[in-house]
């Protein structure tokens, strides 16, 4: 089955840029997704990268995806307080309805 | 656009009591909605999917009698916690399909279920 693997924590200081990182299974996946969740709210959806590209940026949040190795990374440039939060990144389940498989999610904790 | 409303947003509830959370899709069709729990500082637990007009599709080991599940039309699923007990606390999810750009989903803003 698939499995979505993230570390479970990371800290940094404002200004400074964040990395989070993500290792998936499933070779097959189209898109992968990176999803934000601030304390007690639902998830919202950063960004996604689409399976045939290696990069992908927009504003702060780049992407970047390595298919051999299966890895998948969030970069937060200039990282602010309002960048604390749980990060998930997910892939589609193969085979399913369109449903998603979520890592653990990276909870960041931006110091002043 | 493509919003899932959910609601309520934080409800506490006594033991033996049934509580229903509605998510509706406010700008498009959801057809299909996905129900999630979420435990304290962990992922998302796929509990359930509901098809608009049809039988939810439930996960191993997630009960369908208590986990009640109706999805009647193209922009409301609901799901219904029947006999309540603390162990039921949690937080709960909804997501749609909602074509946002690479197959995206939306997600409603979640629901704190406390049972006493």
């Amino acid at each position: 089955g698939e499995d979505v693997e993230q570390s479970l924590f990371l800290s940094v200081r404002e200004g400074d840029s964040s990395v989070i990182n993500c290792t998936y299974t499933d070779s097959s996946s189209t898109y992968l997704y990176w999803y934000k969740q601030e304390p007690g709210a639902g998830l919202q959806l950063l960004t996604y990268i689409f399976s045939n590209m290696d990069m992908k940026q927009d504003q702060r949040l780049t992407v970047l995806l390595n298919k051999k190795d299966k890895h998948l990374s969030l970069r937060i440039a200039d990282t602010q307080t309002g960048d604390s939060a749980i990060y998930f990144c997910a892939e589609p389940l193969e085979g399913s309805a369109r449903q998603l498989t979520f890592g653990s999610g990276t909870q960041l904790t931006v110091l002043p | 656009g493509a919003v899932v409303s959910q609601h309520p947003s934080r409800v506490i509830c006594k033991s033996g009591t049934s509580v229903k959370i509605e998510c509706r899709s406010l700008d498009f069709q959801a057809t299909t909605m996905f129900w999630y729990r979420q435990f304290p500082k962990q992922s998302l637990m796929l509990m359930a999917t509901s098809n608009e007009g049809s039988k939810a599709t439930y996960e191993q080991g997630v009960e369908k009698d208590k986990f009640l599940i109706n999805h009647a039309s193209l922009t409301l699923s609901t799901l219904t916690v029947t006999s309540a007990h603390p162990e039921d606390s949690s937080f709960y999810i909804c997501s749609a399909p909602s074509d946002r750009g690479g197959n995206g989903y939306t997600f409603g803003s979640g629901t704190r279920l406390t049972v006493v």
